[in-house]
This record gives C-alpha cells, structure tokens and sequence, in this order.
C-alpha cells in the first residue's frame, strides 16, 4: 500500500513568514498526527485528528499554528508568523488499528 | 517528569556484539508499547511492538517490565546497518508519548 505522503520536503523561510505543509494519510487509517521533531529530541505531538474532528491540540502553540482536516483524509499544517524556534522536522503520521504509526518522510523546515 | 526517559547514548559497539537499551515510563496505566528505529534525516519506523509475555523478531528481542515500568529492546549479533537511533514509544489513553532516543553505533 502507498505510504504517507508530505510536501514539501524542505522549506526555508525568513522569520514571520508563513508557511503551510500537506500531509495525505494511508487510505483508511482515520486517526493523523502532526508531530515536530527538533534535533536531538523524540517527535513532540502538535494535534491529532480523529477523521476530521480534533482529538488533541493541547500542545498546538495555536497563536501561530493551526491545522486542519476538512474532509477527514488529507491535511494541511500551518505557521503565521513563524518564528527562529519553529525550524524542525514536521512530521505527519497515522495508525493502523493495532497502534501501529506509520510516519511520512516531514518536512524539514529552516527558519531564517 | 517525563512520560519517557532513555539514555541517549551512543553506544558504540563492535559488529557482531550484542547490546541492549532500556526505557522507562511514568505513567503505570499505559496501554502500549513500541520500539521504532530513526536513520539519520529519515523518519521514524516501527521497529516492533512489545508485548506484555515479550516478543522477538529474528536478532531483535523486547521486553515489558510492568511492576518496574520500563521497556528493554536487546539486539544480538549487531550489524553494521543497525545503526541508528531508537526511539521509545509509550501509548497513554490514545496519546503516544515518544523518548528522545538512543543512539546506537556499529563500529566494524
């Protein structure tokens, strides 16, 4: 079956900015995830959907970040006005129904 | 206190050695348990999930230690394409909490 699928890959952006990144799910998995991975550290859970309601956007730094799911399959991530700190690995993932995650290659983003 | 503490190494070994990593976990009612495997600029890959009796794929074996909350993934006879980062990953009440890692080197 075909993976996760992110774009873009790389994005590098002059501070406040904005900046938006895609995420398609494998078919059928219902729950995704919005990770960010700084170096050195585990991925960090920024939302996660359940179909297209939110689960939990608890750690979303929601004056800058939002996210949305419209139709419960492919997702959008986005930063206004992005900041120095915010340069990471966004990573999407999904879960299969025995918990396992499958993650998408991210998008490693270079603020400036 | 974190949800997931391991040491994040490296451990650097020689091919062919046999090597271990711990993690442990804060919260006493988490539900599951995985080790993913994390290459330098490439995204996280479930590694195999850890079941309560243990569970061994081929070289790689896990273990769960309920009473002392934590999590053990062994590799044996390591190879040089083990190396790599290992992630912990803990499932708490449909949230995943993920450790920092452990870095592993395999030296020939």
């Amino acid at each position: 079956e075909a993976g996760v699928a992110q774009s873009p890959r790389y994005k590098i952006i002059e501070k406040r900015q904005s900046v938006a990144f895609w995420c398609n799910p494998i078919s059928g998995h219902a729950t995704l995830y919005w990770y960010q991975q700084i170096l050195g550290q585990g991925p960090k859970l920024l939302i996660q959907f359940q179909n297209n309601g939110v689960v939990d956007d608890s750690q979303l730094p929601k004056d800058r970040f939002s996210a949305e799911r419209l139709k419960g399959v492919d997702s959008t991530l986005k930063i206004q006005p992005a900041k120095l700190e915010d340069s990471a690995v966004y990573l999407c993932a999904c879960t299969s129904t025995r918990d396992e995650q499958y993650f998408g290659p991210g998008t490693r983003l270079t603020v400036t | 206190r974190k949800e997931v503490e391991q040491d994040p190494g490296p451990f650097n070994v020689p091919e062919g050695a046999t090597v271990a990593f711990n993690c442990t976990y804060s919260n006493s009612a988490s539900q599951s348990f995985f080790w993913y495997r994390q290459d330098c600029r490439k995204e996280p890959k479930l590694l195999m999930s850890v079941y309560s009796s243990g569970n061994e794929d081929g070289r790689f074996t896990a273990q769960l230690n309920r009473a002392s909350q934590y999590i053990s993934l062994l590799i044996r006879d390591s190879k040089l394409s083990d190396s790599a980062t290992y992630l912990c990953v803990v499932k708490n009440f449909n949230k995943f909490y993920f450790g920092s890692g452990t870095k592993l080197n395999v030296k020939p």
